[in-house]
């Protein structure tokens, strides 16, 4: 199995500002995968990091609003740039252990915008 | 991957068996069906996945019919504990998308003692 630690567990952030989630991983991984989890509705995958590329971002979501960083095979980072009130959510690591078929999350940064 | 459909909420007496179902027809030959539940404020949690046998785990069971356009899943002996939302689940493991997961809106399941 794989243990991801997300960092910070929740924030409550001004609009306007940014906010950095950091996820590290015990082992390390190839791909990451951050979601988001709107209240009350059910995971979108923003976008996928691989180390030494660029992130996949998914339609919807774009590098400027959500830039990410893969410097290694442990550790990334999710920016909410610009935060305004519709971006409180729960954001979400998510990580595809080597050797194992199913993926493994993080416990989630839940955002507030105010 | 192939879109899963699933009924929005069921109850449950603790205790007694939980059965979640699934619905897949757009499956492909090489897609497996993963179940994955997420407990209140929590991140989500495997539980099982399979291709065409019926599995079992130490967690649950997975019944998939014939034509694999649709699978079961089911908790033996629920608990309070296992009221969660349950999300059903189909990809290809090892594909280029390895990983990467597309969530419906899944199943809430309330345990009732």
């Amino acid at each position: 199995s794989a243990v991801i630690s997300q960092k910070p567990s929740r924030d409550i952030c001004q609009r306007g500002t940014s906010l950095t989630i950091q996820c590290q991983v015990d082992s390390q991984v190839t791909m990451m995968f951050w979601y988001r989890q709107q209240p009350g509705q059910s995971l979108t995958l923003i976008a996928t990091a691989n180390q030494g590329s660029e992130a996949t971002y998914e339609s919807g979501f774009v590098i400027d609003k959500f830039p990410i960083s893969r410097p290694n095979l442990t550790f990334s980072t999710l920016t909410v740039s610009n935060m305004s009130p519709e971006d409180s959510s729960i954001y979400l690591c998510s990580v595809h252990g080597q050797g194992f078929p199913e993926a493994f999350f993080g416990q989630g940064t839940r955002l507030t915008v105010v | 991957d192939a879109k899963t459909t699933q009924p929005p909420s069921m109850d449950c007496a603790e205790g007694r068996a939980a059965n979640l179902p699934c619905n897949h027809s757009t499956i492909s030959g090489n897609e497996y069906v993963y179940w994955y539940r997420q407990i209140h404020s929590q991140g989500p949690q495997y539980i099982i996945h399979g291709l065409k046998n019926n599995e079992t785990n130490e967690m649950a069971s997975l019944i998939i019919t014939e034509d694999r356009k649709s699978s079961t899943l089911i908790l033996p002996h629920a608990t309070l504990r296992d009221t969660a939302v349950y999300y059903c689940i189909v990809r290809v493991p090892g594909s280029s998308n390895t990983g990467k997961l597309i969530f419906g809106q899944g199943t809430t399941l309330q345990v009732k003692p």
